[in-house]
């Protein structure tokens, strides 16, 4: 069965690096997303991604964060400085209509 | 304000001892409505998709219902292997998914 995949599956970083997560979405799939999940808290939206653009953002993707799908397979989530309140798990999903699937996550630590 | 609310947070029940899970949701325009289960350090693993009220979806033993208000996830005769975390989530109109805090089941053998 077709699954979404993501690399690393754990990152550390010092604070004020750069960190790029990857994701291969499901392969038909046309919709492309990335959560986060702080420790012990509920998953949240952050941004989705349709036809090579951004069509919805949260409050919390700000300009630190950006999304890109540099090939037909990969899509990335950089964040530029990061911060200590960073930390969490990033989970990408992709879907083909309104059902998401999601991956196993990275799991990012800032020091 | 679009907020799903899920109860109870957290659910202790022995092998066999069916019950169900409540989500509560408010929100603008419901493209659909989805529960996800999710075991400690990992993705949520799709579940169900539901769409509109009336509307029920089985698989093993679990069964998912929808009203206008609310959702119940039904757990016939669980078994230890049903422990974990039961997300509920809905798609508003604005495509942004809204998940609740999820409820934390416990089956002890």
């Amino acid at each position: 069965e077709p699954e979404v995949t993501q690399t690393p599956s754990h990152q550390v970083t010092q604070m004020g690096q750069e960190v790029i997560l990857r994701c291969v979405p499901i392969s038909n799939h046309l919709y492309f997303y990335w959560y986060r999940q702080i420790l012990g808290q509920k998953v949240e939206f952050l941004v989705s991604f349709y036809n090579n653009e951004i069509s919805e953002k949260s409050e919390i993707f700000d300009d630190q964060f950006s999304v890109e799908r540099p090939d037909g397979s990969n899509f990335t989530l950089k964040i530029r400085s990061t911060k200590l309140e960073d930390s969490a798990m990033y989970f990408c999903a992709s879907s083909f209509q309104e059902t998401q699937y999601f991956g196993p996550g990275t799991r990012l630590l800032v020091l | 304000e679009d907020q799903v609310t899920q109860s109870p947070e957290a659910l202790r029940l022995q092998e066999g001892e069916s019950s169900s899970l409540n989500c509560s949701y408010t929100v603008s325009g419901l493209r659909g409505l989805f529960w996800y289960r999710q075991d400690p350090g990992k993705g949520p693993e799709f579940l169900f998709t539901l769409y509109s009220a009336g509307e029920e979806k089985e698989k093993e033993r679990l069964k998912a219902t929808l009203t206008k208000k609310e959702s119940f996830l039904h757990i016939t005769a669980p078994k230890p292997e049903d422990s974990a975390t039961y997300l509920c989530a809905v798609l508003p109109l604005d495509d942004k998914i809204i998940f609740g805090k999820g409820t934390r089941l416990h089956i002890l053998p």
